[in-house]
């Protein structure tokens, strides 16, 4: 069964707002990823947040992980219609990664 | 230099033909893997491996088999294939300090 599992599955926003992705998992992790993948295209890796850190930023992008509640969020700021994409968590425990079901965002210009 | 490279990118094929994707990476990582992506982009782990240990998702039928010849590869070989075999395979490789390093992607349609 999927680790992860993102919502919303879709989200539609215009350009220069914020879009937040949330993720939640079930068992405990090393880390947690972010990946984006165009269409027909591969996996670009975000961003990684370990099991002991809250938060991280990487440019315009902003990483949470709250392991109490096993759950990670993914806040892209000043959005741009080059983000339109699809959106994964990934969890690492200790054989591999474990997707969740992604989350297409389209960024209206 | 691309990093992890498979081939072929795209893979058209009739049913009950046996195909392999062949997957390499220059980062001298330890840890290899290949991820299948399904129509509704559901994204599965279906091996790692490493030069110790093959360790196989329970779900993945036993038509699929990696085969590492070295370090550097890992192909995969896909026996008697089906229609639902039809995915985009995803190979990628770890040096187990959480950075994963992801392929471009074989489309493979079975018809």
């Amino acid at each position: 069964s999927q680790q992860g599992e993102e919502d919303p599955q879709a989200l539609s926003i215009q350009e220069g707002e914020n879009a937040t992705m949330n993720c939640s998992y079930k068992t405990s992790i090393n880390n947690l990823q972010w990946y984006r993948q165009n269409s027909g295209r591969g996996l670009v890796h975000l961003i990684l947040i370990r099991s002991n850190e809250r938060e991280k930023h990487s440019g315009r992008l902003r990483v949470t992980l709250d392991t109490s509640k096993k759950s990670s969020s993914l806040l892209i700021t000043a959005s741009r219609a080059a983000d339109t994409a699809s959106y994964f968590c990934a969890t690492d425990i200790d054989d591999g990664l474990t997707f969740g079901k992604g989350t297409h965002l389209i960024i209206q210009p | 230099d691309t990093a992890v490279s498979q081939t072929p990118k795209y893979l058209v094929t009739q049913m009950g033909n046996d195909k392999s994707i062949k997957c390499e990476q220059n980062l001298g990582h330890d840890t290899m893997y290949w991820y299948k992506q399904d129509s509704k982009k559901f994204l599965k782990i279906m091996f790692s491996y490493n030069n110790k240990e093959l360790i196989i998702n329970e779900t993945v039928p036993n038509r699929f088999s990696p085969k590492s010849p070295d370090k550097a590869h890992l192909n995969l070989h896909i026996n008697s294939l089906e229609l639902g075999d039809s995915a985009v395979y995803f190979c990628a490789s770890s040096q187990g300090d959480g950075s994963y390093t992801f392929g471009s992607g074989t489309r493979l349609t079975v018809v």
